[in-house]
């Protein structure tokens, strides 16, 4: 069982790059969230899915966008990376959009530094 | 609001203790209640969770939960700890609306555990 898939886990970016981080599913989850991770700051929500063609902001939001054309994918999008945007990133999914009753599933995480 | 307050940072506990891991939330009525781990270098994995009912939660690798409505707490304990138990613990609730916004997590307290 594949679960949640992230890819990269690591990723190194020069300022004002861009970059894709991408996040898969295999159980046919209808939610989908990304959070960032920082030290001292537990986890903070960047963006939520709850379900295909539908997406919002969650705590977080500025400087990322994500789109979610397949109930499998939901990519987070670094349109002109800062080093504010240095932290490990971690998608997660859920059965329904019930989200705070239903058991999310975490991936790996990715790991990013911003120069 | 919601809001969860995890008061240690730190804890170290020397392998074979007992352990408890503080968590206190801020919340209208009873929200749902869970506990996270993270080894590391890992994503989040899924202890225990509270819904409703029975106060006292058992969750996986012989940990356990009790909500107390009268203090706001949601405290985890094990009764003996093993040198694998070394890793991150994050304390989270969710809206029982169901609400589409996630899970809002504590800060986290990272255990150490001494030989």
């Amino acid at each position: 069982n594949a679960g949640v898939t992230q890819t990269p886990k690591f990723q190194v970016l020069k300022t004002g790059q861009s970059m894709t981080l991408q996040c898969a599913q295999d159980m046919n989850h209808e939610y989908m969230s990304w959070y960032r991770q920082d030290p001292g700051m537990g986890l903070r929500l960047i963006h939520y899915s709850v379900g295909a063609g539908i997406t919002d902001q969650g705590e977080v939001p500025n400087g990322y966008n994500v789109s979610r054309s397949t109930t499998e994918d939901f990519p987070l999008r670094l349109l002109s990376a800062a080093p504010s945007q240095t932290s490990v990133y971690f998608c997660a999914s859920s059965y329904s959009q019930a989200a705070a009753k239903n058991i999310q599933y975490f991936g790996a995480g990715t790991r990013l530094s911003v120069l | 609001a919601q809001s969860v307050t995890q008061p240690d940072i730190h804890i170290t506990v020397s392998e074979g203790a007992s352990l408890e891991l503080r968590c206190n939330y801020s919340y209208g009525a009873t929200p749902y209640l869970f506990w996270y781990v993270q080894s590391p270098g890992q994503g989040l994995q899924l202890l225990l969770k509270y819904f409703s009912g029975d106060t006292l939660v058992q969750g996986i690798k012989g940990f356990e939960a009790e909500f107390k409505r009268s203090q706001s707490s949601f405290n985890l304990r094990k009764p003996s700890v093993h040198w694998s138990d070394a890793a991150e613990y994050f304390c989270a609730v969710g809206a029982p609306g169901g609400g589409a916004d996630g899970l809002t997590f504590g800060k986290g307290t990272h255990l150490i555990i001494q030989p």
